[in-house]
């Protein structure tokens, strides 16, 4: 079965930038996802089409592409963006969708 | 505003199944999909498939085929999971979204999501 692959944690300082991988072969394909989980809470899209933001999130989340990677980028991390990202995408036929198994950012 | 409610917390035997609704409300209901995505404790997210409220198409994940049904009701705009056959790895917190299509083609987005419903199958 398709697999997404992302890093199981990325840590950085407040205001640095943090970025966040995601790769599978059917990338070049297929439009990715971002979404944000806080503890106990559900996931809410931080980014759609590879690097559409939806409205409401704040201008420093950013999604990039390059063939088989794509990336989320924060900019100016905030302590409050220390959660789990998840990407989002679907197999090469596009029948079946998947998620990465998720990056846990740490804010230090 | 887009909501999604969910039914509330379940307890099921082994072998049994269970029932998940979501009320789906601010939007047509029939102008997008529903998602659903699982989470067992302390794991990441898993699809488990979407139905079409439109027209009642489905596409279920490859490992619940069998097990799982969803269905929705246009007339009170809810979506419904059944899954069958509980096992204690069936154990986690059941999410519907909506499923929103990327123009051209067949994928698409999920947002915004339902609260979700803990479902825990132990003897």
């Amino acid at each position: 079965s398709y697999e997404l692959t992302q890093p199981p944690s990325v840590s950085v300082s407040p205001g640095q930038t943090a970025r966040i991988t995601c790769s599978g072969d059917a990338l070049p394909k297929q439009y990715a996802y971002w979404y944000q989980q806080k503890p106990g809470q559900a996931p809410v899209l931080v980014i759609y089409k590879d690097s559409e933001r939806p409205s409401g999130i704040p201008e420093r989340f950013s999604g990039s592409s390059s063939g088989t990677t794509v990336t989320l980028t924060i900019s100016g991390v905030q302590a409050e963006d220390e959660a789990d990202y998840y990407c989002q995408s679907a197999d090469s036929s596009g029948t079946f969708e998947v998620f990465g198994g998720g990056t846990k950012l740490t804010v230090l | 505003q887009v909501q999604l409610v969910q039914s509330g917390a379940e307890v099921k035997k082994p072998g049994a199944s269970v029932k998940v609704s979501c009320k789906a409300s601010g939007y047509t209901f029939t102008s997008y999909g529903i998602s659903w995505v699982r989470q067992a404790p302390g794991q990441g997210l898993e699809w488990m498939g979407w139905i079409s409220a439109y027209n009642g198409n489905t596409n279920y994940a490859q490992k619940l085929q069998g097990r799982v049904t969803m269905t929705t009701d246009t007339s009170t705009s809810t979506a419904y999971m059944e899954l069958r056959s509980l096992r204690s790895d069936d154990t986690a917190v059941y999410y519907c979204a909506r499923r929103i299509a990327a123009a051209g083609t067949q994928t698409g987005w999920f947002d915004p999501w339902g609260q979700g419903t803990l479902v825990t199958v132990s003897s």
